[in-house]
């Protein structure tokens, strides 16, 4: 499978600060790239949907002015949570999506994820 | 009714045993898909996918689709305690736009 690195792995930092997240897609050139958060014992959440070049999509109930993407390169995603709080610990996982044909192009790959704790 | 429902769990098993995982989904739209092994702190990583229906076996690892049914399934034969992990299954239509919609995931231990 593709390989997807995230930095940093873990992060602890002070309420009201602004964290920022790397994704990188580390085999092959991925247009598209998704940010998902995930709770403990619970599911991915999707969070949103990076498209090189231009604006990310995000979820319903995903306030975009507090999560920051950015998708400047074919390789690199950013995702930064601005002002964090306590309630934006969590874990954060990339993934990039294959944008080859047949059934793989449908696959995501997913980073090792991060793990953000706000004090 | 949810997308996709899967098992709760957990499930516990003892070394050798077989095990059956399983998702019933809603949406007929659904063409593709998978099975994710996601150990503790890490992200999830790509285990098995299937385009429509039929069956697909890679080692140990079966993954079923019957889409008449919209049911999958996947089989864990010889199940070791590294297979301890939670499995999510996941899939999405076709399209440049599509996202995975996952179950909530179910817990394995194999105990030795």
């Amino acid at each position: 499978g593709a390989v997807v690195s995230q930095h940093p792995s873990w992060v602890i930092c002070k309420s009201g600060t602004s964290v920022k997240i790397e994704c990188r897609s580390l085999d092959f050139q991925a247009t598209t790239m998704f940010w998902y958060r995930q709770f403990p014992k619970q599911s991915l959440m999707l969070m949103a949907t990076s498209n090189e070049g231009s604006k990310a999509t995000y979820e319903q109930g995903v306030e975009k002015d507090k999560f920051l993407i950015n998708h400047a390169s074919l390789t690199l995603s950013t995702l930064t949570v601005t002002s964090a709080h306590p309630e934006d610990s969590s874990f954060y996982i990339c993934s990039v999506r294959n944008s080859g044909r047949g059934p793989l192009g449908e696959t995501q790959y997913f980073g090792p994820g991060t793990r953000l704790l706000v004090l | 009714q949810k997308e996709v429902e899967q098992d709760p769990g957990p499930l516990s098993v003892p070394e050798g045993a077989i095990v059956s995982l399983n998702c019933t989904y809603s949406n007929s739209a659904f063409q593709y898909f998978m099975w994710y092994r996601q150990y503790s702190r890490k992200g999830p990583e790509l285990l098995m996918y299937t385009y429509s229906s039929g069956n697909k076996e890679d080692g140990r690892f079966t993954a079923q689709v019957d889409k008449s049914s919209k049911y999958i399934s996947l089989f864990i034969r010889d199940s070791q305690p590294s297979d301890s992990a939670t499995y999510l299954c996941a899939m999405s239509r076709a399209g440049a736009n599509s996202k995975l919609t996952f179950g909530k995931g179910i817990t394995l231990s194999v105990r030795p």
